[in-house]
């Protein structure tokens, strides 16, 4: 079975600080990416960050950047100068691809409170 | 683009109606996902079509809930009875599956269904 665990139900960081998000998945394929989606308030999912897992460097997206430990199967994300509008729960997910396959299996979230 | 539509964005219903959501992919595209988000459950995927054809709706919950996606531009989710259990919101997303090794998900804005 393919599963993702976020162990952090709850995270909070000051303004301009650096936080990291965990995030360890199982899965048997060897194909596969790794995603981090943004659920602000307005509960829109939105894509934060992606790494195929056959790419040893870790994806970059201006303050966002993920370690990923493909032995360890872990896939962490920090976020660096956090600003207010990131406040929002942060899904880590899993999709393996090739022929049909395309869905996403979520981890439970962590809630991200970013205070002033 | 106008992205993933999805309709309504708020329902309350009462125990024993039916329910219908509706969704709109985004044109081109040729996967549908309907995902199901609860605080006990998290996100998990109910079904997912690639053609219009049900490639895997193991996540159905049981018999009251059926999809259908008779042409390439429009899916259904129906719940029917619906019961208290049912309220979550229900996202839609939509990819292009096939060809290039990444395919996007666009998730739609939601429906929040409330059984009472």
């Amino acid at each position: 079975a393919q599963t993702v665990t976020q162990s952090q139900p709850e995270m909070s960081v000051q303004e301009a600080e650096t936080v990291t998000l965990s995030c360890t998945y199982d899965t048997s394929e060897s194909n596969y990416y790794l995603f981090w989606y943004k659920q602000p308030p307005s509960r829109q999912m939105i894509l934060v960050i992606r790494q195929e897992a056959y790419k040893q460097q870790n994806a970059t997206e201006n303050r966002f950047s993920v370690n990923f430990q493909k032995a360890a199967k872990s896939f962490s994300l920090k976020i660096s100068d956090s600003q207010l509008g990131d406040t929002a729960m942060y899904f880590c997910a899993l999709m393996n691809y090739g022929g049909s396959q395309g869905n996403l299996i979520f981890g439970k979230g962590t809630k991200l409170s970013v205070k002033p | 683009d106008a992205g993933v539509i999805q309709s309504p964005r708020h329902e309350v219903t009462e125990m024993g109606q039916e329910v219908t959501l509706r969704c709109k992919p985004i044109s081109g595209h040729n996967s549908l996902f309907w995902y199901r988000q609860t605080m006990m459950r998290g996100l998990e995927l109910l079904i997912y079509f690639n053609n219009n054809v049900p490639i895997d709706d193991s996540g159905m919950p049981e018999d009251r809930f059926s999809a259908k996606m008779p042409n390439a531009s429009f899916s259904t989710l129906k719940i029917q009875p619906s019961e208290p259990r049912d309220s979550a919101v229900y996202f839609c997303a939509s990819s292009d599956i096939g060809g290039a090794e990444y395919n996007e998900q666009f998730f739609g804005p939601g429906t929040r269904l409330t059984v009472l």
